[in-house]
């Protein structure tokens, strides 16, 4: 079963437009860590957040935001006044601490191109 | 403090080849992950290693597959006779424990 579900394939916007990815998550355990994480066209995942299941705070890195809700099992990530060097493709992760892995399970991510 | 490293970066094999690839973790980091993306898709977890120990690996790893941390610290993954469908960006990942996981650049398989 997939775990991680990013529904938007590919966002095209304009230089200086907002843009909101989409992450949805399906997880039985209580305790678990959810990540995003950047893939350039170089092609190195580049790692921009982690949350715990138990702090649903709000996050602000610069032009970055999450909004982490847990009753709706969704993490979305907001760029805000997005540039030209945020093309990408953007992937959500989850990994459970019941396992003891904490292998990431992906989402099939979201390709990101900002026009100039 | 130098990040994850892997080599080499691209590998075009033919069919029926054996292959392999070199992970170097962040010094201090005792997990290590291999993880594959196939085009259009995100990565999906193959094993993982906590010191010189492999403690699982994917049903996706087929028995050609086999890989190693001897002293655990840099790791090899080798693909035995490949196969077209093996081609994929093959991506090793460190961490401590229950960390975030930080990632290499990737060794690109291309067969022919």
């Amino acid at each position: 079963a997939q775990k991680v579900t990013q529904a938007q394939t590919e966002i095209s916007v304009v230089e200086k437009e907002d843009v909101t990815l989409d992450c949805v998550y399906e997880t039985r355990d209580t305790t678990y860590y959810l990540f995003w994480y950047k893939q350039p066209p170089s092609g190195e995942l580049v790692f921009l957040i982690r949350r715990n299941s138990f702090d649903e705070q709000n996050e602000i890195s610069g032009r970055y935001s999450w909004n982490f809700q847990k009753s709706t099992s969704s993490f979305n990530f907001t760029i805000t006044a997005s540039q030209v060097v945020d093309s990408a493709v953007y992937f959500c992760a989850l990994s459970e601490a019941g396992s003891n892995d904490y292998k990431l399970s992906f989402g099939a991510g979201t390709t990101v191109t900002v026009r100039a | 403090d130098t990040g994850v490293s892997q080599n080499p970066r691209h590998k075009i094999t033919k069919r029926g080849q054996n292959v392999t690839f070199r992970c170097d973790p962040i010094s201090e980091h005792n997990r290590l992950y291999w993880y594959r993306q196939t085009l259009g898709q995100g990565p999906e977890f193959l094993t993982y290693f906590q010191n010189e120990a492999q403690l699982e690996k994917s049903r996706l790893l087929s028995d050609r597959f086999s890989a190693e941390r001897p002293k655990g610290s840099f790791s090899t993954l080798e693909i035995q006779r490949t196969e077209q469908g093996d081609s994929a960006m093959y991506l090793c990942a460190s961490s401590l424990p229950v960390d975030t996981q930080y990632f290499g650049p990737g060794t690109r398989l291309t067969v022919l």
